[in-house]
């Protein structure tokens, strides 16, 4: 059972240069969704996608954007990296709707550095 | 805005001991669901338990139980005989609906907690 998988589990970037962080799952999940953990501050929503074809922000999505290639991919693209942009990504999925239990299932995380 | 509060940065407990850990949240929402998730050094976010907010008896699994106290916005895990292997960061979250009509989590900022042998 693979579950979420997320590529690559390391990075080293150099400001200004620019990245795609991959996210696939394979449970058939209606919604996937992007985070950042920072120390401190838990887990904090950069952005998410209901279903296939759509994508909204969430509460830190400036310097982000998505794309959702099919039901089972959801990409991350840093255009221009900064230093503020070092942190651990998260991309997970969840099935909603009725009768399902809402639970997001988590990737292991992509551990950023920008230098 | 919903928010999600864990005032407990860290906490130790003795192996076999209970250890209780607090989360509070605010919400005009009247029904929603609630979550503890734990995440070992490995990183790895792992679902411990979920309590649906229109249910009154709180949700249980195994080792680890939850007061869900509606009212007061208060959701706290409990667990009980503590292992080496619970030690980890422990996360509340708070999941509401989106606009999109799917769900969002909100997080709390996290408890570390420490299982002493």
């Amino acid at each position: 059972n693979a579950g979420v998988t997320q590529t690559p589990k390391f990075q080293v970037l150099k400001t200004g240069q620019s990245m795609t962080l991959q996210c696939a799952q394979d449970m058939n999940h209606n919604s996937m969704y992007w985070y950042r953990q920072d120390p401190g501050m838990g887990l904090r929503l950069i952005y998410y996608s209901a279903s296939e074809g759509t994508t909204d922000k969430g509460e830190v999505p400036n310097g982000y954007n998505v794309s959702r290639l099919n039901k089972r991919e959801f990409s991350l693209r840093l255009e221009s990296a900064a230093p503020s942009q070092t942190s651990v990504y998260f991309c997970a999925s969840s099935e909603w709707g009725s009768g399902a239990k809402n639970i997001q299932y988590f990737g292991a995380g992509t551990r950023l550095s920008v230098l | 805005a919903q928010t999600v509060t864990q005032s407990q940065p860290e906490m130790s407990v003795q192996e076999a001991e209970t250890v209780t850990l607090s989360c509070t949240y605010d919400t005009s929402e009247s029904n929603y669901y609630l979550f503890w998730y734990k995440q070992p050094p490995s990183r790895q976010m792992i679902l411990v338990i979920r309590q649906e907010a229109y249910k009154q008896q709180n949700a249980t699994e195994n080792r680890f139980s939850v007061n869900f106290q509606k009212a007061a916005k208060s959701f706290s895990l409990k667990i009980s005989d503590s292992q080496l292997g619970d030690t980890a960061m422990y996360f509340c979250a708070f999941m509401k609906q989106a606009l999109s009509g799917t769900y969002k989590y909100i997080f709390g900022t996290g408890t570390r907690l420490k299982v002493l042998a």
